[in-house]
């Protein structure tokens, strides 16, 4: 089974809007990290936290972990036609390395 | 997708036939992997390389071999191709256990 499951599995909204994603897993995490992938083409990493880590910025991205819910969120502020593309999280689990994937949230910006 | 080449990009074959898919990176990684992407399911593990010749399975390794002789070359085999492998086929590298870079994908399809 997934060890990571997004939610909502799609979202749709306009520009200007602010998107959040949310992603829970199962077992204890080294890292989670933040992909998008735009239609046809290979996953762009965005971000990663740690498992010590509350909260993390990159330009509009904020993310957050918390690590007693095994869960996190992905926030797109002030979303663009440009941000249209799925978002997957995927986690590093604890003495492993191997990253294993959500099955991802389709994100559709409209103009 | 800089640095990381797959090829061939397109493959159309029959069922029961092998087929190798060859992954080439120039950023000279220690971690080379396979993915597979299908509606619903994100992206899943093949086998995963952590070394020239050191090789591990994924979570749907069956069906798969895969072979690391070199550090920039990582193929992925399919002994006998069957239609449920129809996919598209994911290979990524990284430094460790952190941020992934994907290369631009390979859509296979078994008949």
């Amino acid at each position: 089974s997934q060890q990571g499951e997004e939610d909502p599995q799609a979202l749709s909204i306009q520009e200007g809007e602010n998107a959040t994603m949310n992603c829970s897993y199962k077992t204890s995490i080294n890292n989670l990290q933040w992909y998008r992938q735009n239609s046809g083409r290979g996953l762009v990493h965005l971000i990663l936290i740690r498992s010590n880590e509350r909260e993390k910025h990159s330009g509009r991205l904020r993310v957050t972990l918390d690590t007693s819910k095994k869960s996190s969120s992905l926030l797109i502020t002030a979303s663009r036609a440009a941000d249209t593309a799925s978002y997957f999280c995927a986690t590093v689990l604890i003495n492993t390395d191997k990253l294993i994937f959500g099955t991802g949230t389709r994100l559709q910006v409209f103009p | 997708d800089a640095g990381i080449t797959q090829s061939p990009r397109h493959k159309v074959t029959e069922t029961g036939t092998p087929v190798t898919l060859r992954c080439h990176q120039t950023e000279n990684h220690r971690y080379m992997y396979w993915y597979r992407q299908d509606p619903g399911h994100g992206l899943r593990l093949i086998h995963y390389s952590y070394g020239v010749k050191d090789t591990d399975k994924g979570e749907v390794s069956d069906g798969y071999s895969v072979s690391r002789s070199k550090t920039e070359d990582f193929l992925l085999t399919l002994e006998s191709a069957t239609s449920s492998q129809t996919s598209v086929y994911f290979c990524a590298i990284s430094k460790g256990m952190e941020t992934q870079y994907f290369g631009p994908g390979t859509r296979l399809l078994v008949l």
